[in-house]
């Protein structure tokens, strides 16, 4: 069975500063990876993925994450945090069943102060 | 282009009652994901369909709930004689044929209340 794990709860950042929303995954074969953004009463909005190719995975609004095959892990990153980054993010691998079905992590909330 | 809709965004059921929630995919879109998000928890895969067929209902379940997403229309996910635990936020997410590379792009969500 596949699993993805966000070991963090909440992430407080100041306005300005790097954040870093930790994710690790429990997959066989390859993963196939996706971070997700939910704002306060919305759905989720799909922010990058990784399938194959660099380790370092560029999204939407100025985030990246890191794959990291040994340590299996893939952190949502961002070089400078801003107070409209506050919101729930989720990370998901996708299902060997071969569909778009992803498996989610519990979700991180993420809340940067002015 | 719209994005997947879902109506209604807010429904409220006496327990007993029947809740009908619907979902309509992105343009071009033929696969259809419904999931539920119980508070304090993610997301938990439902069930996955596609035009007049059921191909996932793993996370479904067996009792009082069933879905489906016919050849004209949008795909419903209906919950029969709803109970104070069926209470959560229920989101479709639709794709475009093809697996591995394709991001789901999800709804902004059903939150059903049964009182």
């Amino acid at each position: 069975a596949q699993s993805v794990a966000q070991p963090e709860d909440q992430v407080n950042v100041a306005e300005g500063n790097p954040l870093t929303v930790k994710c690790t995954y429990s997959v066989s074969g390859n993963p196939y990876l996706f971070w997700y953004v939910q704002y306060p009463n919305r759905g989720l909005q799909f922010l990058l993925k990784y399938i194959t190719g660099d380790n370092l995975v560029k999204g939407s609004y100025g985030f990246e994450a890191e794959f990291n095959k040994s340590q299996t892990s893939f952190h949502l990153k961002k070089p400078s945090a801003l107070v409209s980054d506050s919101a729930l993010y989720f990370c998901a691998v996708r299902d060997i069943r071969g569909y778009s079905t992803l498996t989610f992590g519990k979700g991180t909330m993420l809340l940067v102060s002015p | 282009n719209a994005g997947v809709m879902q109506n209604p965004r807010h429904l409220v059921r006496r327990r007993g009652q029947e809740a009908r929630l619907r979902c309509s995919p992105m343009k071009g879109h033929s696969h259809v994901y419904w999931y539920r998000q119980l508070p304090e928890e993610g997301l938990k895969f439902m069930v996955y369909l596609q035009k007049e067929n059921i191909i996932d209902e793993s996370g479904m379940p067996k009792e009082r709930f069933s879905a489906e997403f016919p050849k004209e229309g949008p795909s419903i996910l209906r919950i029969q004689q709803v109970v104070r635990g069926d209470s959560a936020a229920y989101f479709c997410a639709s794709s475009l044929p093809g697996g591995s590379n394709t991001e789901a792009f999800f709804g902004q969500g059903t939150r059903l209340t049964v009182v």
